[in-house]
């Protein structure tokens, strides 16, 4: 099955832009979705598809593509981002498989 | 309200089973494609399997043959059916509702999860 490769730590400063990246051959094929995580709580969808946001994200968060690498931007970070985020796509095997990245944790300085 | 509330983790030794539940409300989960994915203490999370609407299932290859997704459309519930548990199976198991539109895949309504420790 497919793989997705995400970098394990990222840091911005409070208010600066951020870029976190995700990258599998699956990713060719379909757009990433996205999700923040807060210890002990569920993860929740934050983009989906080409750069859609769920009802109630802000829009401080987008979502890009380019080749085989998907990204999520968050422009203007705040504390509350401060979280582990996922990426996952389809399996471009054709086998109904579903991968997720193995997380990044997000550090507002 | 759309909600997902999962039950039925524990403690179980290895070899063992279980079976977690998951309980809609606000949305139909015959009419949807489901989801379990899994989350090992400390570590990411594993999409374990799905069922869509029309009754196809599809499994993770690491509980392929060993756990059972399902629904009772009339009880409007989701479950897992957890057979020759192994400590590898150790994590907070997750039901979300899955959206694929064909060029994606999103997770977008999730419990709040449930623990399944797998220990002697």
């Amino acid at each position: 099955s497919s793989e997705l490769t995400q970098d394990p730590a990222v840091s911005v400063a409070l208010g600066q832009t951020v870029r976190i990246t995700c990258q599998g051959d699956s990713l060719r094929s379909y757009y990433a979705s996205w999700y923040q995580q807060k210890p002990g709580q569920a993860p929740v969808l934050v983009i989906y598809g080409k750069n859609n946001r769920p009802s109630g994200i802000p829009d401080r968060f987008s979502g890009s593509s380019s080749g085989n690498t998907a990204s999520l931007t968050i422009t203007g970070a705040q504390a509350e981002d401060e979280a582990d985020y996922y990426c996952n796509s389809r399996d471009s095997s054709g086998n109904h498989y579903v991968v997720f990245g193995g997380g990044t944790k997000l550090t507002v300085l | 309200e759309v909600q997902l509330v999962e039950s039925g983790g524990g403690l179980i030794q290895p070899g063992g089973s279980l079976r977690l539940s998951c309980a809609a409300s606000g949305f139909t989960v015959s009419s949807n494609y489901m989801s379990w994915v899994r989350q090992a203490p400390g570590k990411g999370l594993e999409w374990v399997s799905v069922i869509y609407s029309g009754g196809s299932t599809y499994y993770a290859d690491s509980v392929k043959g060993r756990f059972t997704i399902s629904r009772d459309n009339s009880k409007n519930t989701l479950y897992l059916q957890m057979n020759s548990l192994r400590a590898e199976d150790t994590a907070v198991y997750y039901c979300a509702n899955y959206d694929s539109s064909g060029h994606y895949s999103a997770f977008d309504i999730w419990g709040q999860g449930t623990m399944v420790t797998v220990s002697s």
